[in-house]
């Protein structure tokens, strides 16, 4: 069956560093791929999208890579904040563009100052 | 960007009792919106499909007689969950895409904390 994972574990890191966050499918080829952010008790908001095509994606402070070999995407969030500290939820989308997406479980990031 | 609502924000409700979430595009027409559910410490899980003017597609497993989708319109779909009993207590979110081919962005709303006692 298809399965997505990210680092169940928190991730903490220095604010100024950057943080890598993982996401790992199998038995799956996607189209594209969402990184999301969740802030508790709140809805995700999406951040950025990456094709099957595409090997990097860049916007303002994030970067996303996309490894369809690998199975794998790197979320990086360079010179990371406090105000960074969240829920990053990683979604895959089939090519049939139905917009249905399968989450991973989300990996929270804290940003220490 | 784009604006999705959802309304109420949270709600209370007896067991038995059926209640009814709102999303709304509240700047775009959506002819396609999805519900999600997602418990404590566990990832979105998409519920249903919404498509203006047709039936919902459900997913596997979820109850299209316990949980009612209506999509009236291009910025509104409802979601109903009836009879609820305490399992069904949950955080209900719902997403909207634009109307046009190659958007594949969603909007998700904030989200409903449903608690049933």
């Amino acid at each position: 069956s298809q399965k997505i994972e990210q680092n169940s574990e928190a991730l903490n890191i220095q604010e100024g560093k950057t943080a890598t966050l993982t996401c790992n499918y199998t038995n799956y080829s996607p189209a594209y791929l969402q990184w999301y952010r969740q802030d508790p008790g709140r809805g995700p908001v999406f951040l950025l999208l990456i094709r099957e095509n595409e090997k990097e994606k860049r916007k303002e402070r994030l970067k996303v890579t996309f490894d369809t070999t690998l199975k794998q995407s790197l979320f990086h969030i360079t010179a990371s904040q406090p105000a960074d500290s969240a829920t990053y939820l990683c979604a895959l989308a089939g090519s049939s563009n139905t917009g249905k997406l399968i989450f991973g479980q989300g990996t929270t990031l804290q940003v220490k100052p | 960007g784009a604006v999705v609502s959802q309304h109420p924000s949270r709600v209370i409700c007896k067991s038995g009792t059926s209640v009814k979430i709102e999303c709304r595009s509240l700047d775009f027409q959506a002819t396609t919106m999805f519900w999600y559910r997602q418990f404590p410490k566990q990832s979105l899980m998409l519920m249903a499909t919404s498509n203006e003017g047709s039936k919902a597609t459900y997913e596997q497993g979820v109850e299209k007689d316990k949980f009612l989708i209506n999509h009236a319109s291009l910025t509104l779909s409802t979601l109903t969950v009836t009879s609820a009993h305490p399992e069904d207590s949950s955080f209900y979110i719902c997403s909207a895409r634009e109307n046009w081919i190659s958007s594949y962005e969603q909007y998700f709303g904030p989200g409903t904390r449903l608690t049933v006692t």
